[in-house]
């Protein structure tokens, strides 16, 4: 069964500093991978995807995530973070059927 | 903004009321979704829509009843709730729904409390 695994809960930084959020999924079949962000009381809004083609890839704010083969990963980076990246993010993984399957989720707090 | 627009932002019942949440999208997606999030967690899938027939119910009790009327429409009929179905109620669109690599747009949800 295909799985995806967020490693933090939570990731407390401070802004202007870099940050990494860590997405390890398990899959036996060609996988479709998303970000997405949800703010304080709003539904979830989608950040990025890997479909296929370049491993490496952006969102308009900044953020990126590179799909990893070999070590079953999709890591979200952003260089310099700024106190409105303060949200919840979730991994997911789309599998037959059309269901998602999301991680738990890390809570990104970014402090002043 | 959103292109899922979902009604209303709060809505406060009793055990014993009915009540409907409604979802609307105009993206000409064919695949519609309700989901079910519970505080700091991921959200759970509840029911899958296909072409508008149901083509997913994730074991979801009958107290819960989906309905979609149209192609751009969902509903969500509820009925006599328990306490532990206060939660934010989420709907989702995808273009295709057995299209892998497309992917599922959320409105704002529909934050439920059962008193």
């Amino acid at each position: 069964a295909q799985s995806v695994t967020q490693l933090d809960s939570q990731v407390p930084v401070f802004e202007e500093a870099p940050v990494e959020l860590r997405c390890n999924y398990s899959s036996s079949v060609s996988v479709y991978l998303f970000w997405y962000v949800q703010y304080p009381n709003q539904g979830l809004q989608l950040l990025l995807k890997y479909l296929s083609g370049s491993t490496l890839v952006e969102s308009i704010n900044g953020f990126e995530a590179e799909f990893n083969k070999s070590q079953t990963s999709f890591h979200l980076r952003k260089p310099s973070v700024h106190i409105s990246d303060t949200a919840e993010y979730f991994c997911a993984v789309r599998v037959q059927g059309g269901k998602l399957i999301f991680g738990q989720g890390t809570e990104l707090s970014v402090k002043p | 903004d959103t292109e899922v627009t979902q009604t209303p932002k709060h809505l406060v019942m009793g055990m014993t009321n009915k009540k409907s949440l409604k979802c609307e999208q105009h993206m000409g997606h064919r695949a519609m979704y309700w989901y079910k999030q519970k505080a700091k967690k991921p959200p759970e899938l509840m029911f899958v829509y296909s072409y508008e027939k149901l083509s997913i119910n994730e074991s979801v009790p009958s107290r819960f009843s989906p309905e979609c009327p149209n192609s751009s429409l969902l509903n969500l009929h509820l009925h006599a709730l328990q306490p532990e179905d206060s939660a934010l109620y989420l709907c989702a669109s995808s273009q295709d729904p057995v299209a892998y690599n497309q992917p599922q747009h959320f409105g704002d949800g529909t934050r439920l409390s059962i008193l």
